[in-house]
This record gives C-alpha cells, structure tokens and sequence, in this order.
C-alpha cells in the first residue's frame, strides 16, 4: 500500500476471514523478500520470506506470492484472528554477503474486528 | 536464543547531552543493523556492520556515531541531537554468511526523545 501524510493504509477484517496485504517493490534486482509485522511498541517480526527464484511460499496460516513481471508481492493471512493486528511491511533485500540492506514498503495496518 | 536486546528502552536526552544506545545478540551473526524509525513509517537504514566492520552508512549525519566492540555488540554513540531526531532506533542482526538469505532479526529498539 502507499501511504498517505502521516496515515498508514488501513484494511479492516472480520475475525475469521481471510486478509490480503499488498506491496510494490521498486527493484528489479532485489533476490529476496520478506513479510514483516509490528505490533505497537515492538520491533518488526519475522513472518515469511521468500526468494526471486519463487513465486509463491506458505508458512502456518499465511502465504506469501512473489509476482516478479509486475513488481508486486502479497501477504495472505487465513482464518485472521484479533493477534493478527498490527502494522504489516513488506522489506526487500539488495546486496551481497557484507553489504546486504534490506529497504522497507511504507505499511499496511491491519485491524482485525472481533 | 533468537533474541536481539536493546537497552535503554526508552530516552530522553537534551540537545547538548551525549548518550549511547546498545544492541546485543547471542545468535552467533556477522552482521548487525542500525535503523530509524518515525512514527508510521518505515524502518529506514543507518548502518549496516559485517564482521564487525562498517560497510555501510547511509549518509548519516556525523552526531551519530556507531561502534561494533564485538561480533555480539553494537553500539549508536548519539552527542548534540536535535529534536527531529527522536524516533524509534531499532537494532538488527543476520548471519551474514554464504548462501544467507539475509534475514534480519530486529530488537525492540529504544524510543529516543530529544528536547
């Protein structure tokens, strides 16, 4: 998602369906992709990645899909639950061993309603 | 152990003050980060350290000044801040060996007030 001033795009789901988080990355070099979450007050949290060489890759409950052709990656949560809220991002990773730098999407928030 | 510590959790410095933020990680990575982190926004890279050398600095401004003492400890030297600085500092490690995918594991940073 693209952000907006100071607010970061929000998607509102019900406890139980399924949430789509969607990102563009802007470099076609990129070999490696990973799912962050962030819950308030907290460091981002390790949730899938997934390498160029894929195009799809599925963790418990969430499912990343890599679309190289159109630069874009999604984020699938099944069956979302209230401790799914949280800022999502997407990171994508540029460079070799010793200069390896990961360059953050701006966010998606995700609330989850009971 | 897959857990990257960051101490103090919260500071509150003046302008003209020097502190330090400090980052330890006892997974065995050669690698560790330094990043900030405004208020719904991003992460957004410092430093990055391989094997305890600086290889990367993303034109940051010289009143932050990082230190690698060790292959476990990274340290962000802070001195004449101002208030624009504050934000949340976030630490980073990966293992930073061949065949790594380069997955970073993040502390829980240090909310930084400049006044």
């Amino acid at each position: 998602g693209e952000s907006v001033g100071l607010h970061l795009p929000t998607l509102s789901v019900q406890e139980g369906d399924n949430s789509i988080i969607n990102c563009a990355y802007s470099n076609s070099a990129s070999d490696y992709f990973i799912w962050y979450k962030q819950e308030s007050g907290k460091g981002p949290q390790f949730i899938i990645d997934i390498r160029s060489n894929m195009d799809k890759r599925q963790g418990q409950r969430v499912t990343v899909l890599l679309n190289k052709t159109v630069k874009h990656l999604s984020l699938q949560i099944a069956a979302t639950q209230p401790g799914d809220s949280a800022v999502y991002f997407c990171a994508e990773n540029i460079g070799d061993t010793g200069r390896r730098a990961l360059t953050f999407g701006s966010g998606t928030r995700l609330q989850v309603q009971p | 152990d897959t857990e990257v510590t960051q101490t103090p959790k919260h500071l509150v410095m003046g302008m003209t003050n020097k502190k330090s933020l400090k980052c330890e990680q006892h997974m065995g990575h050669r690698a560790m980060y330094w990043y900030k982190q405004k208020a719904k926004k991003p992460p957004e890279l410092m430093f990055v350290y391989s094997y305890e050398k600086l290889s990367i600095n993303e034109s940051v401004p010289s009143r932050f000044s990082p230190e690698c003492p060790n292959s476990s400890l990274l340290n962000l030297h802070l001195h004449a801040l101002q208030p624009e600085d504050s934000a949340l500092y976030l630490c980073a490690s990966s293992q930073d060996g061949p065949g790594d995918r380069g997955e970073q594991y993040f502390g829980p940073g240090t909310r930084l007030t400049v006044t």
